[in-house]
């Protein structure tokens, strides 16, 4: 149980175009799915908290209107990069989290390579 | 401020013992995990400890001190597939995981 799947796994697009990268929870419900970004070599970089029904909460640095999330339900969180740019090249991970368990633990996606040329 | 601090890297050998260290400073406590994060591949979950004491789940341990703000990573019987990076992550008090920068691990035949 508690499977998040990312779709997609890599994408590789042109200067200037908007990506959308979709988070779902397969078998629980999250009321909260959490957007990372890694760099190579470096940890991972909490973008923003991503709550079903409301606003996402953006961490200091991260431009909200260059990455739009929206959670319109309780399995589903996407991620648009809007007007990419080649330093928007990164692993991007999500992660969920699952109210029903006895803890919070986290659980990943397996990421989505975005490569901006 | 919030601070998760833990080695950059570390080498071990095949068949060994290693442990990876971590520290804290967080505004409030829920639980402390780690994961293991293979090159190019989301985290997955190891462990969590929010009691002290040692937690034992076959070759990898987890110990916990919250007065010392203070964890370790025990992993046994090192193979080769454990190359990797053991981020440790402490829940602060609205339940964020707050991470550290990753330790990473070498293992050497």
């Amino acid at each position: 149980g508690a499977v998040v799947s990312q779709h997609p796994s890599r994408v590789i697009c042109k200067s200037g175009t908007s990506v959308k990268i979709e988070c779902r929870s397969l078998d629980f419900q999250a009321t909260t799915m959490f957007w990372y970004r890694q760099f190579p070599k470096q940890s991972l970089m909490l973008m923003a908290t991503s709550n079903e029904g409301s606003k996402a909460t953006y961490e200091q640095g991260v431009e909200k209107d260059k990455f739009l999330i929206n959670h319109a339900s309780l399995t589903l969180s996407t991620l648009t990069v809007t007007s990419a740019h080649p330093e928007d090249s990164s692993f991007y991970i999500c992660s969920a989290r699952d109210f029903g368990r006895d803890y919070n633990e986290q659980f990943f996606g397996p990421g989505t390579r975005l490569t901006v040329l | 401020g919030q601070n998760i601090d833990q080695p950059t890297e570390m080498t071990a050998t095949e068949g060994a013992i290693v442990q990876i260290n971590c520290t804290y400073q967080t505004s409030g406590f829920n639980g402390l995990f780690w994961y293991q994060q293979h090159a190019g591949e989301a985290p997955t979950f190891l462990s969590y400890n929010v009691l002290d004491g040692l937690e034992e789940k076959g070759r990898f341990s987890s110990f916990l001190s919250r007065s010392k703000g203070y964890s370790y990573l025990l992993l046994k019987e090192l193979q080769m597939k454990d190359s990797a990076s053991y981020l440790c992550a402490v829940g602060d008090s609205n339940y964020q995981l707050i991470w550290g920068a990753g330790t990473k691990l070498i293992i050497k035949p």
